[in-house]
């Protein structure tokens, strides 16, 4: 399975600025994935981030708070913007091999105060 | 809509003492049902895919079984490292990949 990196691990922001979470590869993939687990909560699908195109996005998440990038076949990038305490979740990346299956990151633990 | 229920919420057994985690769902054509292990602090683990009804996976002490209507995870023997949270996911046929998770089972195995 492919070896998922997410940069940083963990980060305390102050209210109302933003962070711009990595995800990196070590082979190329087609699909890549943001989701989101807040406290004590299961994981729910933000956005598929696709390469070359605007990433499409789930209900109740918007692009302006949440913006992705892809840039290429292993790289990726989800921004939270404006944050809230709200917003205080684990930001984990996933891709999908060619069985199907999706393979998760270590995630990124984010506190706003 | 797609929805998973896990039962129980919290489990706790003594080593060695087998049991069973029960994942139900609802889903509009069902393109595979999906176990995965969390372990605190780290991203979810893949365990099994299973794809139709009636169809069983295996791995070490553990053993996925899937229904029209649900998935058992049966855990055999069990020991202190298989302590964790287990989540299950389905994903729809026309879902586009979008996995749908269950709030998980927080498994606890005593020594």
């Amino acid at each position: 399975s492919a070896v998922i990196s997410q940069k940083p691990s963990r980060d305390i922001c102050q209210r109302g600025t933003s962070l711009t979470i990595q995800c990196q590869v070590d082979s190329q993939v087609t699909m890549m994935f943001w989701y989101r687990q807040q406290p004590g909560q299961s994981l729910t699908l933000i956005a598929t981030a696709n390469q070359g195109s605007e990433a499409t996005y789930e209900s109740g998440f918007v692009i302006d708070k949440f913006p992705i990038s892809r840039p290429n076949l292993t790289f990726s990038t989800l921004t939270v913007s404006n944050m809230s305490p709200e917003d205080s979740s684990i930001y984990l990346c996933s891709v999908e091999d060619l069985s199907d299956t999706q393979y998760f990151g270590p995630g990124t633990r984010l506190t706003v105060l | 809509e797609d929805q998973v229920t896990q039962s129980p919420e919290a489990l706790r057994l003594q080593e060695g003492e087998s049991s069973s985690l029960n994942c139900s769902y609802t889903v509009s054509g069902l393109r595979g049902l999906f176990w995965y292990r969390q372990d605190p602090g780290k991203g979810p683990e893949f365990l099994f895919t299973l794809y139709s009804a009636g169809e069983e996976k295996e791995k070490e002490r553990l053993k996925a079984t899937l229904t029209k209507k649900e998935s058992f995870l049966h855990i055999t023997a069990p020991k202190p490292e298989d302590s964790a949270t287990y989540l299950c996911a389905v994903q729809a046929v026309r879902g586009a990949q979008k996995l749908v998770f269950g709030q998980g089972t927080r498994l606890t195995i005593n020594p």
